[in-house]
């Protein structure tokens, strides 16, 4: 199992531009989330999908979508890139809910 | 509003002694607390947990204290090994939305020969 992998590992936007990190899980994980890391804030949830088809809106989630088409695959866009966007992100997946969340390695973005 | 506070943003401890990361929270309709630990240029890994219907558990080196009426919970990590050295971060979740973790701001812990 390759676990959680995201791509890209670094990627660097120009305000406005954008892009869509990509998240994708072989475990057969129902639930995913998307969190965004910065200093002195810890991780804060930005969208969270409980299946495929169902998602839903986390503790940040304006200026990013989500869609959950397969049980694998969990897409993080960004419609038009601010600076304030500037973070690392994290995907996480867990067989549920309740169960404990396994991370990807993350994506480092700069918007400039 | 951050509802769950790691106060020492750094530790130094030397390897083979005591390293205690604490952790408060705010919200008391939290009832499960975790800890995960960072390593640089990684995603964060799943240390150990704790239910509020308990007060310790236990994982070999490490040891998670709850004082629920305290709103505290302390990790504990003993021997110290170089190993050790990463970011932990402590998180909490509600009964009625447990995908949703909320997480302190980390505590970098450096572990010295």
């Amino acid at each position: 199992n390759a676990g959680v992998t995201q791509t890209p590992k670094f990627q660097v936007l120009k305000t406005g531009q954008s892009m869509t990190l990509q998240c994708a899980q072989d475990m057969n994980h129902e639930y995913m989330s998307w969190y965004r890391q910065d200093p002195g804030m810890g991780l804060r949830l930005i969208h969270y999908s409980v299946g495929a088809g169902i998602t839903d809106q986390g503790e940040v989630p304006n200026g990013y979508n989500v869609s959950r088409s397969t049980t694998e695959d969990f897409p993080l866009r960004l419609l038009s890139a601010a600076p304030s966007q500037t973070s690392v992100y994290f995907c996480a997946s867990s067989y549920s809910s309740e169960q404990t969340q396994y991370f990807g390695p993350g994506t480092r973005l700069l918007v400039l | 509003d951050q509802q769950v506070k790691q106060n020492s943003p750094s530790l130094s401890v030397q390897e083979g002694r005591i390293s205690i990361l604490n952790c408060d929270y705010t919200n008391s309709m939290f009832d499960y607390f975790l800890w995960y630990k960072k390593y640089p240029a990684e995603g964060p890994t799943f240390l150990i947990s704790i239910s509020s219907i308990k007060d310790k558990n236990e994982d070999g080196r490490f040891t998670v204290f709850l004082n629920k009426s305290a709103k505290h919970l302390s990790l504990h990590i003993v021997p110290s090994q170089p190993g050790d050295s990463a970011v932990y971060f402590c998180a909490a979740r509600r009964a009625d939305s447990w995908g949703k973790l909320q997480f302190g701001a980390g505590t970098q812990v450096v572990v010295t020969p």
